[in-house]
């Protein structure tokens, strides 16, 4: 069966440091790959998505690589603030997840100054 | 332009009785998704629908919850005689397009559910 794994403890880092947060996936290829932020009594929000035959992409601080051959997903947000702090989802579609988002549970990120 | 409208924000049910939770999708989405999450765990899937159609509903439990999305109106996910493991944050999204690159999905602020 399809399975998402991502860090299940917290990932604390300094401010200014490079966060690396990782989405490993089994069994199944997505078509699109898509990350999220999710604070605390809120709706996730969409942050990236990026395609099955893309390896990278970048938006401001924020870069997303995609590896299909290691079925994993490396987020990184550079010159990290403590404003970064939140849940990061990875969510996956396609393929044989079909026409839906298939979430992982979640990785919670810790930017002290 | 506002977002995806979910309510109520906090729902009290005793067991047995109904919960309704509504959703607004964002203006010109024709695509919602209802979504449960428990404490420290990911979104799971419940249900897709568009307008007066289920597209997907593989993610539901096959008794006591059914979701509808009328051709006016906001959708409705319904869960009938609840029971205490139905205690959840439930979240609606919405989105133009169905699939693929640009199912890039607007989510609301969620239902916090708690059945007595």
């Amino acid at each position: 069966s399809q399975k998402i794994e991502q860090n299940s403890e917290a990932l604390n880092i300094q401010e200014g440091k490079t966060a690396t947060l990782t989405c490993n996936y089994t069994n199944y290829s997505p078509a699109y790959l898509q990350w999220y932020r999710q604070d605390p009594g809120r709706g996730p929000v969409f942050l990236l998505l990026i395609r099955e035959n893309e390896k990278e992409k970048r938006k401001e601080r924020l870069k997303v690589t995609f590896d299909t051959t290691l079925k994993q997903s490396l987020f990184h947000i550079t010159a990290s603030q403590p404003a970064d702090s939140a849940t990061y989802l990875c969510a996956l579609e396609g393929g044989e997840y079909g026409n839906k988002l298939v979430f992982g549970a979640g990785t919670i990120l810790r930017v002290k100054s | 332009n506002a977002g995806v409208m979910q309510n109520p924000r906090h729902l009290v049910r005793r067991r047995g009785q109904e919960a309704r939770l509504r959703c607004s999708p964002m203006k010109g989405h024709s695509h919602v998704y209802w979504y449960r999450q428990l404490p420290e765990e990911g979104l799971k899937f419940m249900v897709y629908l568009q307008k007066e159609n289920i597209i997907d509903e593989s993610g539901m439990p096959k008794e006591r919850f059914s979701a509808e999305f009328p051709k006016e109106g906001p959708s409705i996910l319904r869960i009938q005689q609840v029971v205490r493991g139905d205690s959840a944050a439930y979240f609606c999204a919405s989105s133009p397009f169905g699939f693929g690159v640009k199912n890039i999905q607007y989510f609301g602020a969620g239902t916090r559910l708690s059945v007595l």
